[in-house]
């Protein structure tokens, strides 16, 4: 039930792209993307809804591909702020709107 | 909005103590959880809550229970701490609606138990 993601570490210098998948093998009905940096709590990205919407934010966005119950994020021009872990957390249908979260991916972003 | 608050910041316990995590919310929000995060573990879900006197297991409820009176307050009860449950733990709420909306989480609580 838990969402697999991947790569499970990326490192960028700065100004790099980076793209972070999330996959189920259950029939999702949203994806939300949080970022965690070091000793701080989640902040929250972007949510995707089922009907693959594409969100973005500043240089950050991320899909939602329902036939491959997958959604990827994408990070354009990676700045040294990107760092931190990401973490995709996903609801499904009848599941009482429980969020199951992925193992995170670790980005590190160098000068 | 003070948003979601967490107390206490960090905690130690010997083992076989009893302590409750305080979370509180100030956004009205019918949802509320709570997580512990572990190396390499990610966020596991230990007990959630979709409303005032409505609560139910995640995925790692054993060791804990919860309780929820009223929409703002959510506590989270260690009957009898171990070092296993050493771990930060996190609350997190968000609005119930037909749609999804964003979660907010807690400052968290850094628990050790010796």
């Amino acid at each position: 039930q838990q969402p697999v993601q991947s790569p499970q570490a990326v490192i960028l210098r700065e100004g790099e792209d980076a793209v972070i998948n999330c996959s189920s093998s259950k029939a999702l009905y949203s994806v939300h993307w949080y970022r965690q940096k070091h000793g701080e709590a989640p902040v929250f990205l972007m949510i995707l809804l089922k009907g693959g919407e594409q969100k973005g934010h500043d240089k950050i966005s991320a899909s939602f591909n329902e036939k491959k119950q997958q959604s990827s994020l994408y990070l354009t021009a990676s700045q040294l702020s990107y760092s931190g872990t990401y973490f995709c957390g996903t609801e499904t249908a009848g599941n009482n709107r429980k969020l199951i979260w992925g193992l995170g991916t670790s980005l590190a972003v160098n000068p | 909005n003070a948003g979601v608050t967490q107390t206490p910041k960090f905690q130690v316990l010997k083992t076989g103590q009893s302590m409750t995590l305080q979370c509180a919310q100030d956004m009205n929000h019918e949802y509320m959880s709570w997580y512990r995060q572990d190396p390499g573990m990610g966020l596991r879900l230990i007990h959630y809550s979709v409303g005032a006197g409505i609560t139910d297991q995640g995925e790692v409820p054993n060791g804990y229970n919860v309780s929820r009176s009223t929409t703002e307050d959510f506590p989270l009860r260690l009957l009898s701490a171990a070092p296993s449950q050493t771990s930060v733990y996190f609350c997190a709420s968000r609005r119930m609606a037909i749609t999804s909306y964003e979660q907010y989480f807690g400052p968290g609580t850094r628990l050790t138990v010796t």
